[in-house]
């Protein structure tokens, strides 16, 4: 079965430090999705992409960055980690905008 | 970012209640709204999307309608049941870009 996985689960890491959350997915939906998830806010769009070698920056992208080499695969990478990034980080890809997403399960990222 | 309104931000409601909730967005630029269902420590899963103005969709005892001209969305839940407990999001799809904004969602807890 199709499915859409994301690694690891849980992370901690200290302030100033590089970390990629992996987000891996064999739909092989074109379109992929990075939320952060934050009490108040609902799932927020960090970055997203529509096919290999397409990225765009979504409503909180800052602090972070995608790169798209394949279709299954959108790694999503804090450049420097800061404790307002601790969040938990769902990745979510379609076939399109009228098609539903499926969420991967979640990464749990502290930041210390 | 589209400004998306989910109410009632919170519900309780006894076993075997009909219930409803209320998504608005903007109007201009629509092109989908999707529903879905959050269950604690689990990933959203898609309910519905919509594409259509008058468009209604139903899945089991649940049902949604879609109005694109005043923009707004109700989902409906009939004989709500505990393991209907969740918190239900919308995110309509416009605006520019293949993308979604998720409301912050309304939460339901169905109680004995």
């Amino acid at each position: 079965d199709a499915e859409i996985t994301q690694s690891p689960r849980h992370k901690i890491t200290e302030t100033g430090r590089q970390v990629t959350l992996a987000c891996h997915q064999t739909w092989n939906h074109n379109n992929m999705f990075w939320y952060r998830q934050d009490l108040g806010h609902g799932l927020r769009l960090i970055h997203y992409s529509y096919g290999v070698q397409d990225t765009n920056k979504g409503e909180v992208s800052d602090g972070y960055s995608v790169s798209r080499s394949n279709t299954e695969d959108l790694p999503l990478t804090l450049e420097s980690a800061a404790s307002s990034q601790t969040s938990v980080y769902f990745c979510a890809s379609s076939e399109s905008l009228a098609s539903e997403q499926y969420f991967g399960p979640g990464t749990r990222l502290t930041v210390t | 970012i589209l400004n998306v309104e989910q109410s009632p931000q919170s519900l309780h409601v006894q076993e075997g209640d009909s219930t409803n909730f209320t998504c608005s967005f903007p109007s201009s630029n629509f092109y989908a709204l999707h529903w879905y269902r959050w269950e604690t420590a689990k990933s959203p899963e898609a309910l519905f999307v919509m594409t259509l103005n008058g468009d209604e969709k139903k899945k089991g005892r649940i049902s949604a309608t879609l109005n694109t001209k005043e923009g707004y969305s109700y989902l409906y839940i009939k004989g709500s049941q505990p393991e209907d407990s969740a918190t239900y999001l919308c995110a309509p799809g416009g605006g520019g870009g293949n993308k979604l904004t998720f409301g912050t969602g309304t939460q339901l807890k169905v109680e004995l």
